[in-house]
């Protein structure tokens, strides 16, 4: 099946642990993003990427590292700099990056000990 | 910052009810987008709806959009239980490169639908 594969699905971090979500798609997608979602609240985006080998601050990013070695996979870490890093984290992917229609994975829940 | 807000933040209906929500957002845009989100899982997308158009039909679900008054209305006829669930409006920033990749989303309207 084609799709978004995102893990853990509950994650839990330590003070002043770095974690790191995955985030794998077998859809052939150019673009790649990376959102926090707070209990009630919208989307915020915190880092895409257009393109393997490049990838761009969201509204968001401090606090937060991404890479893009391989087009199917745009891993990112919470840092121990994010210092309220609790939330529901989304991957998406489009065919490109000129907003089209986004496919999100099922999601990872961040919570800190 | 979330260009696009929903209106009403929450809906209760009962089966077979209509359901309208609405999101107004800021800016120009190129189109506005609805995605559907089950609790606890990701978003679905519902309906894309470009700015040179005015309404769009798919399934039970009907779209308006006015961009005179920078705004849209989701209409879900005949609803079902299983249309309980968040309900978010996404824009883009409209015709510049700064805004490819860089959908908003708004707060969302949560839907519950009773049997």
């Amino acid at each position: 099946d084609g799709g978004i594969t995102q893990s853990p699905k509950y994650l839990f971090r330590k003070e002043g642990q770095n974690v790191t979500l995955s985030c794998e798609q077998n859809l052939n997608h150019d673009a790649m993003y990376w959102y926090r979602q707070d209990p009630g609240q919208g989307l915020r985006l915190i880092y895409y990427s257009q393109i393997v080998n490049d990838f761009q601050k969201g509204d968001i990013a401090e606090g937060y590292s991404v890479s893009r070695e391989k087009k199917e996979s745009f891993p990112l870490t919470v840092t121990s700099a994010q210092k309220n890093p609790t939330a529901f984290y989304l991957c998406a992917s489009s065919r490109q990056a000129r907003n089209e229609k986004l496919f999100f994975g099922s999601g990872t829940q961040l919570s800190v000990l | 910052s979330q260009q696009g807000e929903e209106d009403p933040q929450a809906l209760s209906i009962q089966e077979g009810e209509n359901a309208t929500m609405n999101c107004s957002y800021k800016t120009s845009i190129n189109n506005l987008q609805w995605y559907r989100q089950n609790s606890g899982r990701g978003l679905v997308h519902l309906i894309l709806i470009r700015s040179n158009e005015r309404e769009k039909h798919s399934g039970r679900l009907r779209v308006t959009l006015d961009t005179s008054k920078k705004s849209s209305s989701l209409l879900i006829t005949a609803s079902r239980a299983a249309d309980t669930a968040s309900y978010f409006c996404a824009t883009d920033g409209g015709k510049t490169t700064d805004s490819w990749g860089k959908l908003q989303f708004g707060a969302g309207t949560q839907v519950v639908v009773t049997p």
